[in-house]
């Protein structure tokens, strides 16, 4: 059983510029769910994605938006970027039957 | 609204002591607690969950937590660290839909 991963590992951007994040979830989970930690803090909930459709939003604003695709693997696209949007930005899977998450390893993404 | 708060910011122990990390939760409906465990570049890992049920739960890696619902607080323990348990500890709060509210993290350092 393969766990959810993510890509790239690391990134670095310039403000101004569009990133796109990638999470593969695990298998047979059909939710994915985004999550935005900056350094020293807890994740903050972005979004979560069930079956292709947006199911929830965290207090960000438009310019992070995301998709999920018929493999229910997931991006996480943000415009315009800002210094404070620098984070580990952590996916998560789940199946919708145990309120367990299963988190990748996150992306670490720079913004300068 | 839904508030996840981690009383200890960091907690220094020795090796082989026991260990509390302290969670309190601010909810008006039913909630679901987990505490996760997080090492250095790495994504999240669950260590315990409360959905229902007894109200002392049993995790990984010998943790185990208390839902004290008169009080508001989930709380972590383990009778007899090691010091691989050096790690980022997260409390986290969830009203159904997997849409979690972290803590800020408690930082456990186990000492020799």
């Amino acid at each position: 059983e393969t766990g959810v991963t993510q890509s790239p590992t690391h990134l670095i951007k310039t403000r101004g510029q569009q990133v796109t994040l990638r999470c593969s979830s695990q298998s047979g989970h059909n939710t994915v769910s985004w999550y935005q930690q900056a350094l020293g803090q807890g994740p903050q909930f972005i979004f979560q994605y069930y079956r292709e459709e947006e199911n929830g939003r965290g207090n960000f604003p438009p310019r992070f938006s995301g998709l999920q695709f018929p493999n229910y693997s997931s991006e996480l696209n943000v415009n315009a970027l800002e210094l404070d949007d620098s984070a580990l930005y952590l996916c998560a899977s789940s199946s919708g039957t145990d309120y367990e998450q299963y988190f990748g390893p996150g992306t670490r993404l720079t913004v300068t | 609204a839904q508030s996840v708060t981690q009383l200890d910011s960091q907690v220094p122990v020795f090796e082989e002591a026991p260990v509390e990390l302290r969670c309190n939760y601010s909810s008006s409906v039913s909630v679901y607690l987990f505490w996760y465990v997080q090492y250095p570049n790495q994504g999240l890992q669950l260590l315990l969950k409360y959905l229902s049920g007894s109200t002392l739960v049993k995790g990984i890696n010998g943790f185990e937590a208390e839902f004290n619902k008169s009080q508001t607080s989930f709380h972590l323990r383990k009778p007899s660290v090691h010091i691989s348990d050096t790690a980022e500890y997260f409390c986290a709060a969830d009203t159904g839909g997997f849409k979690t509210i972290f803590g800020a993290g408690t930082r456990l350092f186990v000492k020799a």
